[in-house]
């Protein structure tokens, strides 16, 4: 069984950077896109970008271009998501998702991560 | 980007109602549409993906239909359980965009 486990709650001061990491077990992680996708308090959900490890290339939603750096370890079966310049509007949960094999090809998220709250305030 | 309503925003039923709710996407997204659930404070999970194909080990009086621009998502008789947000979400193309969810309540 896939899991997705996540790294814990970050407090963050506006203006700085945060890390969030995605560990995978028990299936195969370096062959699939691993998204980003978070959620404001009360708020829906909304895809920020994703990896495929195995060829390290991001793709990024417009709206986080230039803040949004998403990475991956193939060694350690992780991804990374690290936000800069944090405004307030960026407290949220931060969720790691499992799609598919190709950027040309659709794919669901058939895994989900636990989530990561990042709180940002002064 | 494409983009996705969903319809009511709440929905209030008993234990054992059927209920749909609608999603329309602003343009065609053939059948590419995925349903999940969140319940507070869990992480969304998957119940049906390509419109209208169950998820392993997702009860069956969950289904969804559709394609184009026009999709629904019927629970046939409600369980305790299934008093939760539902989602709906296009990957037809980047960037994946979500519905705006539809909350449902205990009557």
């Amino acid at each position: 069984q896939v899991q997705l486990v996540q790294s814990g709650a970050e407090v963050k001061k506006p203006g700085s950077s945060v890390k969030v990491s995605c560990k995978a077990s028990g299936g195969t992680f370096n062959n699939y896109i691993i998204s980003w996708v978070r959620q404001a308090p009360g708020q829906g959900l909304e895809w920020m970008g994703g990896i495929i490890p195995i060829f390290g290339t991001p793709n990024y939603a417009q709206k986080f271009q230039g803040r949004v750096t998403i990475t991956a370890d193939e060694s350690r079966s992780t991804a990374y998501m690290e936000l800069s310049s944090l405004r307030s509007e960026d407290m949220a949960v931060y969720y790691c998702a499992r799609g598919g094999s190709s950027w040309s090809l659709p794919s669901h998220f058939d895994y989900w991560g636990q989530g990561t709250l990042v709180t940002v305030s002064s | 980007d494409i983009q996705m309503t969903q319809s009511p925003s709440t929905l209030s039923a008993s234990v054992g109602d059927r209920v749909t709710i609608t999603c329309r996407a602003s343009q065609s997204i053939s059948n590419w549409l995925a349903w999940c659930q969140q319940r507070p404070g869990k992480a969304p999970k998957l119940l049906i993906y390509k419109a209208s194909s169950l998820e392993s080990g997702v009860p069956s009086r969950f289904s969804g239909s559709g394609s184009g621009t026009e999709f629904t998502l019927t629970i046939s008789s409600l369980q305790p359980d299934d008093f939760a947000t539902y989602y709906c979400q296009q990957y037809n193309s980047y960037p994946y965009t979500f519905g705006q969810g539809t909350k449902l309540e205990i009557k």
